[in-house]
């Protein structure tokens, strides 16, 4: 399996600009989650699906954070509009039936907003 | 809510030494704990999953340990090695929740 795949790798973008960030889980996994990691507040949760229904969003920071999860395969994180205090590094992770057996986590998008 | 706290912060030892990275958790009504490493602008590496319940779990040089009761996991490494050095990060399921609660991660130098 090629692991849980997220794109594009890098994203620089001017705020007020529309981004879209792309995950593509494990094939089989039913569990997808997004993360954030920046140097003052590590990782936290954004949202996550099960079974492609958003489960928890309370992580989400702004009406500004969108996520969406298609189908079992994909899932988009959308900032519209963005702002340079959205830079950050975003993982997406995938696991099974919620996470009761670890998770795998994706090389991650680093975001950066001028 | 569940706090989880990584302590120390950084770690320097030289190359060879057996060494213990300290995590700790404020509900023991925890699923599953796993340790990562998280190399510099890369993602995060899954090193061992110890479900709630087993009390450690183990590959190669890796030793997890697990102690609900007291709140506590301790990852050993034996015999450091320069290419053993990145950020380790403890994360833990909860009881009720699906996400992983992170700590901060120890930063770990292994001097050649």
């Amino acid at each position: 399996d090629a692991g849980v795949i997220q794109s594009p790798r890098h994203e620089v973008t001017e705020m007020g600009q529309e981004v879209t960030l792309r995950c593509k889980p494990i094939s089989g996994h039913n569990s997808l989650f997004w993360y954030r990691q920046t140097m003052m507040r590590g990782l936290e949760l954004l949202i996550y699906f099960n079974n492609n229904v958003p489960i928890d969003d309370s992580g989400m920071p702004e009406d500004r954070f969108s996520a969406k999860m298609p189908n079992a395969s994909f899932s988009t994180l959308k900032i519209q509009p963005s702002e340079p205090r959205d830079s950050a590094v975003y993982f997406c992770a995938s696991s099974l039936d919620r996470g009761k057996r670890g998770y795998t986590f994706g090389s991650g998008t680093r975001l950066t907003v001028v | 809510k569940q706090e989880v706290t990584q302590i120390p912060a950084a770690l320097s030892v030289p190359e060879g030494e057996n060494l213990v990275l300290n995590c700790s958790f404020t509900d023991s009504a925890i699923y599953n704990l796993q340790w990562f490493r998280q190399d510099p602008g890369k993602g995060l590496t899954s090193l061992l999953l110890i479900q709630s319940s087993q009390r450690e779990q183990t590959s190669g040089r890796l030793n997890a340990s697990l102690d609900k009761s007291s709140g506590r996991s301790t990852l050993y490494i034996a015999a450091s090695q320069p290419g053993d050095s990145a950020t380790y990060l403890c994360a833990l399921r909860g009881g009720s929740q699906g996400n992983l609660i992170f700590g901060k991660g120890t930063k770990l130098s292994v001097k050649p």
